[in-house]
Formats: C-alpha cells, structure tokens, sequence
C-alpha cells in the first residue's frame, strides 16, 4: 500500500459538532483528494488539493472544508456535522493527474447521531 | 454534465463463467477512464485504465466511443475477483485529476 493513513479509522460523533479527518501521506504526492462512499452513489468528491494552500471544491463540498498547510497533511473539516454527512470518507494521493493512478487510503468511517 | 453509470447493482456468475461488467459515460471531451476495484478488506486500487489497453487478472476493458461505453470483461471468472467494482472517468481542466465513480457493482463469483 502506498503510504497514506487516515485519522481516526472510526468516528461517532453528534449532529452540530465539528468534526476533522486527516489524511497523511509520505509519498511527496503533489495531489490529494477526499472523496464519500456512499450506497447507490460510489465515490463522489468532496475536495481535492493540488499544492501546498491550493485546494478546490469537488461535486459535494456543500458543508466541508478543506486545509493543506504541508505537503503530507490534508484535513477535511465538517463544520457542524449532519447526519446526512454519516459516511465512509477517503483520502487519496497521486503524483500527477489524469491517466495517473491515484492511491486510495483505507478510509474513515463516520456517523453522525 | 458528465455522469458514469454502472447499471448492475449486483452481479452473480458461477467460478469459469464469462464476466462482463457494464459502464456507460456521458461527457463531452475526449474521456480518460479507468476501472477501480476493492477487495473485501483492502484499499479501493487501480485495476486498469482504458489508455494503456492492458489486461490486468484476466481483465479487459475496451473504449466505445460511439456506444459510450467501458464494458469490463473476463472469459472466465475466479472466486478470487468477487469485489465491488467502480468504473471511473477523469474530468474537468487537464489540471485536476478529478474523477467521477459510478455507482459501483459487487461482482460475485460463486464455487
């Protein structure tokens, strides 16, 4: 597995608190993603970074945010947390861009009550 | 709007049988696709991409680009491929590297 990993693994954590994954990587991979798995939807996503304080909005940014002040470090912040946000999220990295692979992490599973 | 649909929610076939997965795409460029696939208890991995016309375990995918699609195919099918499989599609600036899933098939091979 390429080096990334994701903190925490497992979150349980009530509606309106703020909540921040974080995806770590040892690759020096300029790009990193957060993407959503969801039934019925597969994988949507939700930012993406391309440098160090460049970041984007994805297809389903609506109530995320996203910080990158290193390299290796790529947070996603929900700000007060919904149950619709209730989800497995996952961080990926990849050296360059189109026909390029992009490794995925192992993902975090969150539930919003 | 670009959109990648995956129309088999489940697919079910016996060990030896003849797999085809099916993604059609819509998108107005020329599209970049590619084929993920996660094991029970791995990581979601590249398996391969339409560019580098490849087969990877016994798997083929070929772009139709009149028929929009990026079937993918396995003369005979192993136990071991039972997953979920995502079809894929680069879109947006040459920049990004943004990709769009479809909806995902779990591809069951049963003994």
């Amino acid at each position: 597995d390429a080096g990334i990993t994701q903190s925490p693994r497992h979150k349980v954590t009530e509606t309106g608190t703020p909540v921040t994954l974080r995806c770590h990587q040892t690759e020096n991979h300029r790009y990193m993603y957060w993407y959503r798995q969801d039934p019925g939807h597969g994988l949507r996503l939700i930012h993406y970074s391309y440098g160090v304080k460049d970041t984007d909005k994805g297809e389903v940014s609506d109530g995320y945010s996203v910080s990158r002040s290193k390299t290796e470090d790529f947070l996603l912040t929900l700000e007060s947390a919904t149950s619709s946000q209730t989800s497995v999220y996952f961080c990926a990295i990849a050296p360059g861009v189109n026909t390029v692979e992009q490794y995925f992490g192992p993902g975090t599973r969150l539930t919003v009550t | 709007a670009q959109r990648v649909t995956q129309p088999e929610k489940l697919l079910s076939v016996f060990k030896g049988a003849p797999v085809e997965l099916k993604c059609n795409y819509s998108y107005s460029g020329s599209p970049e696709l590619f084929w993920y696939v996660q094991y029970s208890r791995q990581r979601l991995q590249l398996l391969l991409r339409h560019i580098s016309r490849e087969s990877i375990k016994g798997f083929t995918a070929d772009l139709n680009k009149g028929e929009t699609s990026f079937h993918l195919k396995k003369p005979f099918a192993q136990e071991e491929d039972s997953a979920m499989y995502y079809c894929a599609l680069i879109y947006g600036s040459s920049n990004t590297g943004k990709l769009i899933f479809g909806q995902g098939t779990t591809l069951q091979v049963k003994p």
